[in-house]
């Protein structure tokens, strides 16, 4: 059971948006603009894709967009590739005992 | 490039302590905060300690206090991690992670990552 919520999957087809939820709590990802986002792909290294909630690092194409709300980050993919189909999952500062949680992660399908 | 590469595979019994080895190279080491995670089988990442590596200072989970140890050797460039009195449910991949910012300002973001290592702990 992971400490932020996403969820297990979404889906789009090629050229549209989605849009992926990370779900935590006042004492997280509503306290704190601390939110990051990765994607997976098997076998590679984690890539992480936006960070502090809504930048992008240098290379991350400006598809990727993040934001907040409440207690509530999203991860917004528009145009939709084939190449974004992925594993996606968000992290958040905690405070300082609890330093990062972890969000169960999302499998993008592209159809 | 700029990486983190780590020891190999471990198998311990309960009781024991392992020590698992993240070497940085490519970038200015004293520059980047670096953070060990954890994935057990089957479960989410979770944190485990975070280190300064200029001046070495350290923050561990409370739940690893006492067990967890976090150094580094700024000649070699290499950040361990040893944990000891290992249990059953210390199995899992462990991350070594270099955070995004540079000039020792955390972002909590990682932007490398090692390969994982595979701790397995069993009597």
């Amino acid at each position: 059971q992971s400490a932020l919520t996403q969820p297990r999957s979404v889906s789009g087809s090629p050229g549209q948006s989605v849009t992926i939820s990370c779900t935590g709590t006042s004492n997280d990802v509503g306290a704190y603009n601390y939110v990051s986002w990765y994607q997976y792909h098997p076998g590679k290294a984690p890539k992480l894709i936006i960070y502090d909630v809504s930048k992008r690092p240098s290379g991350v194409p400006d598809r990727f967009s993040g934001s907040k709300s409440g207690n509530t980050a999203s991860l917004t993919i528009s145009g939709l590739q084939t190449d974004d189909e992925a594993d996606y999952s968000c992290t958040s500062y905690a405070g300082f005992y609890t330093h990062v949680i972890f969000g169960g992660g999302t499998k993008l399908t592209v159809l | 490039q700029v990486q983190l590469v780590q020891s190999g595979a471990e198998v311990k019994k309960p009781g024991a302590s392992v020590t698992l080895s993240c070497k940085a190279s490519g970038y200015t080491f004293i520059n980047h905060y670096i953070y060990w995670v954890r994935q057990a089988p089957g479960q989410g990442l979770e944190w485990m300690a975070t280190l300064n590596p200029s001046g070495g200072l350290t923050t561990y989970a409370q739940k690893l206090q006492g067990r967890v140890t976090m150094t580094r050797d700024t000649s070699t460039y290499t950040i361990d991690m040893e944990l000891s009195n290992l249990r059953s449910e210390d199995t899992a991949v462990y991350y070594c992670a270099r955070d995004s910012s540079a000039g020792l300002i955390k972002s909590y973001a990682f932007d490398i990552w090692g390969q994982g290592t595979m701790v397995t702990v069993s009597s």
